[in-house]
């Protein structure tokens, strides 16, 4: 079964600072790899979205790449801003409708 | 606006008294899940949908039922609720499923007594 893992669970950090956020997988084979954020109270709102045969996506200040072999993906995030105080969520499609999340990582960036 | 809704929002009911917790979306999509979210877990997929009438289990189906009656509607039911059912659940879909981003409800807190 496909484990999800992303470390650290929580990040603080000035405003203006370029940040990694890292998600691991166990099982190589999947079908593509999902970058989420969630606000508190709200559901989840999808950022990048990677297809296996990709490297990377990028999304204005957000760049996601996937490493398939070694079973990481990173979300880099450039000049935080306060805004982006979130929890982020990545999530791997091991097969056409199944998917597996990690437990996230609860990002803070002070003003 | 393009949109999945759940309801209600939130919930406290009692050991074994049936419940449903609706979801909508109005994007044609034909992809449905629903997921629960517990601390230090993450989300677990409870049961999917790639189209009317053809659903499959997730990693966490026991306690739960679905069905897929119209494209746009895939409730989730507790036939006998339990308090290990305590969760705070989301319904997501999408287009078609692996290839596409999902869109997520606001989600469901239930407390079950």
């Amino acid at each position: 079964k496909q484990e999800v893992t992303q470390i650290p669970a929580a990040l603080s950090v000035p405003e203006g600072e370029n940040l990694v956020l890292n998600c691991s997988f166990t099982d190589s084979a999947i079908y593509n790899l999902q970058w989420f954020r969630q606000d508190p109270g709200k559901g989840l709102t999808s950022l990048l979205l990677i297809q296996s045969s990709q490297r990377e996506q990028t999304s204005g200040r957000l760049n996601a790449s996937l490493d398939k072999s070694s079973g990481r993906s990173t979300l880099y995030i450039a000049a935080s801003q306060p805004g982006d105080s979130a929890t982020y969520l990545c999530a791997v499609g091991p097969n056409f409708n199944k998917f597996y999340f990690g437990s996230g990582t609860k990002l803070n960036v002070k003003p | 606006e393009a949109q999945v809704t759940q309801n209600p929002r939130y919930l406290i009911t009692v050991t074994g008294k049936k419940l449903t917790v609706t979801c909508s979306q109005n994007m044609n999509h034909e992809y449905m899940s629903w997921y629960r979210q517990d601390p230090g877990l993450g989300l677990r997929q409870i049961y999917y949908s790639m189209n009317v009438e053809v659903t499959d289990k997730g990693d966490v189906p026991e306690g739960y039922k679905v069905s897929r009656k119209e494209k746009r509607n895939f409730p989730l039911i507790l036939e006998s609720p339990s308090p290990n059912q305590t969760s705070l659940y989301f319904c997501a879909s999408s287009l078609r499923g692996y290839n596409q981003p999902q869109h997520f409800g606001d989600g469901t807190r239930l407390s079950i007594l």
